[in-house]
This record gives structure tokens, C-alpha cells and sequence, in this order.
């Protein structure tokens, strides 16, 4: 079972609400991730961090933003809620061992915005 | 294009019975190949990783193969269990290390009935 938690698990809120989905782990990785995954679909890379006050933009456009001033710590926040952000929202954190990189992931959280 | 594309989306099979869900992808370059299970509301957990020079990996019940002049992974369940119920995503690397790139499939749906 991998150390890394989010919170809430589940979040339904309104319109333009400023919402933050908390990520942390207690692995020591440097390299965190967030992910977007509808159902059936495959999950998206919006943001990820190779370490402290490293944060990186990922392959799908998204207008959340996210921190990472503790190595364990990587919150991703939505200024302004809107229903086309309503989706499951993964946290995953990776560590390379024997030359391959390992990921692990939080058990995600379930945002509805109405 | 890289992609992945896994088969078949969705498949139900009866408790003990045998199956293969299939993975292709168009990845290069090329580094290793992860099946991933998840569960309804959790994050994906690793089953298998193979690389360049591997054929076939087997973690307990879970085997699985590839063929890489082919680029075609194949996961083989034996002996189905309720539990067996999950998303299974297929995962491939362009790079081992952190600095690499994973492109996700879309996951096969498996329904485990008793």
C-alpha cells in the first residue's frame, strides 16, 4: 500500500468556488504528479514537479494551478470551479529504482461542480 | 502519434474462468511497458513492468507478455476471482527514469460475476 493520501475524497460545489485538492505523501519522492481521468478515458497529466519549487505544467491544458514548497506537499487548486471541471482527480508520486521509474498513486478525489 | 490502445474496452467473464486483455502502442522510443489494476474509486496500483528484452512476466495469477517487434502487450488472468473486478490500464515509458514520458491506454473494464 503506497503512503500517499488525498483529501477530500469526494467534493461537490458551486460555480466560481475557489477549490483546493490536497495531495501529500510520506515516501520522500521528488517527482509528483496530477491527473485528470474521466470514466473511460485514460488519465491526462495537468501538472507534475521534479521536486521542491519545481512545478510543471502537463500534456493537457488546464486552468488549475498548483504548489510544491514541501517535498511531501503538492496541492492543486482551481481558482474558479466551473462544471466542465467536474472529473476524478489523481495524485501520484515516483521514485526510480533499477533504472525504472515507479508510480504511485493517491486513491484520487471525485470533484462535481454544479 | 504515440499512443496506446487497448481491447477489449469493457469484457465479463465468469468467476474462474481464463482472460487476455490486449495492448498496442506506437511508443518510440521505447523503454518498458506497465500493466496497472485499478479498483473502482482507487488509484492504479503496478502488476507488471517489462522491458526491451522480456517476453513474459508473471506476478501471482497475472501474466504478462510482449512482443516488442510487434509492439503488443498482452495481460493473461487465470482463474478469475470477484476481486479481479478493475480497470486495467496499459502504461508505456519512452525514458526509465523520472525525465521519461508515459502514455497511458484507456483501460479494459473487467466484470468478475460469481
Amino acid at each position: 500500500e503506497a503512503d500517499i493520501y488525498q483529501t477530500p475524497r469526494y467534493l461537490v460545489i458551486g460555480t466560481g468556488k475557489k477549490i483546493t485538492l490536497e495531495c501529500s505523501q510520506t515516501m520522500g519522492h521528488d517527482k509528483m504528479y496530477w491527473y485528470q481521468q474521466d470514466p473511460g478515458m485514460e488519465l491526462h497529466l495537468i501538472h507534475y514537479s521534479y521536486g521542491v519549487n519545481s512545478t510543471e505544467k502537463g500534456d493537457l491544458s488546464s486552468e488549475s494551478t498548483v504548489s510544491r514548497i514541501r517535498t511531501e506537499h503538492f496541492p492543486l487548486t482551481l481558482e474558479s470551479a466551473r462544471p466542465s471541471h467536474t472529473s476524478q482527480y489523481l495524485c501520484a508520486s515516483s521514485v526510480e529504482t533499477s533504472g525504472f521509474e515507479t508510480q504511485y498513486f493517491g486513491p484520487g478525489t471525485r470533484l462535481l461542480v454544479l | 502519434k504515440n499512443q496506446v490502445e487497448q481491447s477489449p474496452q469493457s469484457l465479463i467473464i465468469l468467476e474462474g474462468k481464463n482472460c487476455t486483455l490486449q495492448c498496442n502502442y506506437t511508443v518510440s522510443p521505447f523503454s518498458n511497458l506497465r500493466w496497472y489494476k485499478q479498483d473502482t474509486g482507487r488509484g492504479p496500483v503496478s502488476l507488471t513492468i517489462m522491458t526491451f528484452s522480456e517476453n513474459t512476466k508473471s506476478n501471482g495469477r497475472y501474466t504478462a507478455t510482449l512482443d516488442a517487434d510487434t509492439k503488443q502487450s498482452s495481460l493473461h488472468i487465470t482463474a478469475s476471482q470477484l476481486s479481479d473486478s478493475a480497470s486495467y490500464i496499459c502504461v508505456v515509458s519512452d525514458r526509465g527514469s523520472t525525465l521519461g514520458r508515459l502514455y497511458f491506454g484507456r483501460g479494459t473494464q473487467l466484470t468478475v460475476w460469481p
